[in-house]
């Protein structure tokens, strides 16, 4: 199977701070996919990255994908509690280009007001 | 245009008995996979059905089976539950199988088992 590694684990930030969670696979990529799931909620899909190198923004987020396709980031500017969470990055399986996703373990996001 | 639907929402069932949990894709959507999250966890991939037929299945035992019907809708069973098939289990619908296309989930299933 797909292995990829989410980083850090827990964070925990005061409001106003920025916040980056890391996502990294063994294997090049052929895109990437990154979901945010509420406590007691559902994965919600935020973005999906293509592209080497490609960088894309939603108001306060940051999305990138590393140039060797192999890792990506999202950052959070400025963070209010509204963003509390775990983010997910999602990858499709190596080699194949059908829908199933590996989920990563996420990064629990605490924002303390 | 309603999203991705799941019921119940909530579920208790006592080891060894079965369980179909249904799920209702989103409108215009025509591929349904199911995926169960343990708590702390990410989601992990159990199957994923096209033209009422299973096309792709993860690490899961023969006792996690499913089905689609002609509108699309799926359902999952499980059979002889053990305790650590407590989970939530989550729908999520998609234009086609491609790994480039969206995937939409469902809120879940939550199941408890006893």
């Amino acid at each position: 199977g797909q292995q990829v590694m989410q980083i850090p684990q827990y964070q925990h930030v005061q409001e106003g701070e920025d916040f980056t969670t890391y996502c990294n696979s063994s294997t090049t990529l052929s895109n990437i996919q990154w979901y945010k799931q509420r406590p007691g909620g559902h994965p919600v899909f935020l973005i999906q990255l293509v592209k080497s190198g490609e960088v894309k923004k939603q108001k306060r987020l940051t999305f990138q994908f590393g140039e060797a396709k192999k890792n990506s980031s999202l950052h959070i500017t400025a963070t209010q509690t509204t963003d509390v969470g775990t983010y997910f990055c999602a990858l499709p399986p190596r080699g194949s280009t059908l829908g199933r996703l590996y989920f990563g373990r996420g990064t629990q996001l605490t924002v303390w007001p | 245009d309603a999203g991705v639907t799941q019921s119940p929402t909530h579920l208790i069932k006592t080891r060894g008995q079965q369980v179909t949990l249904r799920c209702s894709p989103k409108s215009g959507h025509d591929t349904v996979s199911w995926y169960q999250q343990a708590l702390g966890q990410g989601p992990q991939f159990i199957f994923q059905y096209y033209e009422e037929e299973e096309r792709q299945r993860g690490n899961f035992p023969d006792r996690f089976s499913g089905h689609q019907f002609p509108n699309y809708s799926s359902e999952l069973n499980v059979n002889a539950l053990l305790l650590g098939d407590s989970a939530l289990y989550l729908c999520a619908s998609s234009l086609g199988q491609g790994a480039q296309e969206t995937q939409y989930f469902g809120p879940g299933t939550r199941l408890l088992v006893l």
